[in-house]
């Protein structure tokens, strides 16, 4: 999974908690990303960063807040604002330059609250 | 919305056949990639084809461009079980928008 790292894998809460995912890179990558994908769909961007300490909002950002102290480091609080938290969290990460790269993947954090 | 939309949702081909999955979109490109999800796990990148090109290669895979209709295409020859999996293309103009995915499934 190409340098990126997510904890856990799986992650059980109750409803009205806030849970933080973890999202690590040693890649030196300026980059990186939180996507959302529920079950059978496509991945829809929540956040994103290009540099340390800025961060952008994407497609799907209410209910959820990250924060960009490191490059290596994208943590991803999904709070009890968030409606359906309930999802298949990804990270990623790639360089920024003004030539075009991939995007490499973490392994996942599959989140369920009851 | 940007975002790709592949076409079909879901593919079922014996082994040795090809496949093949096609993307269309909705406005401009920097470029196109084409991402590989196996059940549960993350998306690895399989194939990048810039809005300036047309028809790219990498071993069994070969995609192609066309900024005229908004599209792009797949294919893997001479699949194998191995393959079976979810494609995803992304669009990338500023920021990533990711399709709905073709399911492939090949039998052995």
């Amino acid at each position: 999974d190409g340098g990126i790292t997510q904890s856990p894998k799986y992650l059980f809460r109750k409803e009205g908690q806030n849970v933080t995912l973890s999202c690590e890179q040693n890649l030196n990558h300026d980059a990186m990303y939180w996507y959302r994908q529920d079950p059978g769909q496509g991945l829809r961007l929540i956040y994103y960063s290009q540099i340390v300490n800025d961060f952008q909002k994407g497609d799907i950002a209410e209910g959820y807040s990250v924060s960009r102290e490191k490059k290596e480091s994208f943590p991803l609080t999904v709070t009890s604002a968030q409606k359906n938290p309930t999802a298949f969290y990804l990270c990623a990460s790639r360089i920024v330059d003004r030539d075009s790269y991939e995007q490499y993947f973490g392994p996942g954090t599959r989140l369920t609250v009851t | 919305s940007q975002q790709g939309e592949e076409d079909p949702q879901a593919l079922s081909i014996q082994e040795g056949e090809n496949a093949t999955m096609n993307c269309s979109y909705k406005t401009s490109i920097n470029n196109l990639q084409w991402y590989r999800q196996n059940s549960g796990r993350g998306l690895v990148h399989l194939i990048l084809i810039r809005s300036n090109e047309r028809e790219k290669h990498s071993g069994r895979l070969r995609v192609t461009l066309d900024t005229s209709k908004k599209s792009s295409s797949l294919l893997i020859t001479a699949s194998r079980a191995a393959d079976t999996a979810s494609y995803f293309c992304a669009t990338d103009f500023n920021k990533f928008y990711f399709g709905s995915g073709t399911k492939l499934n090949v039998k052995p």
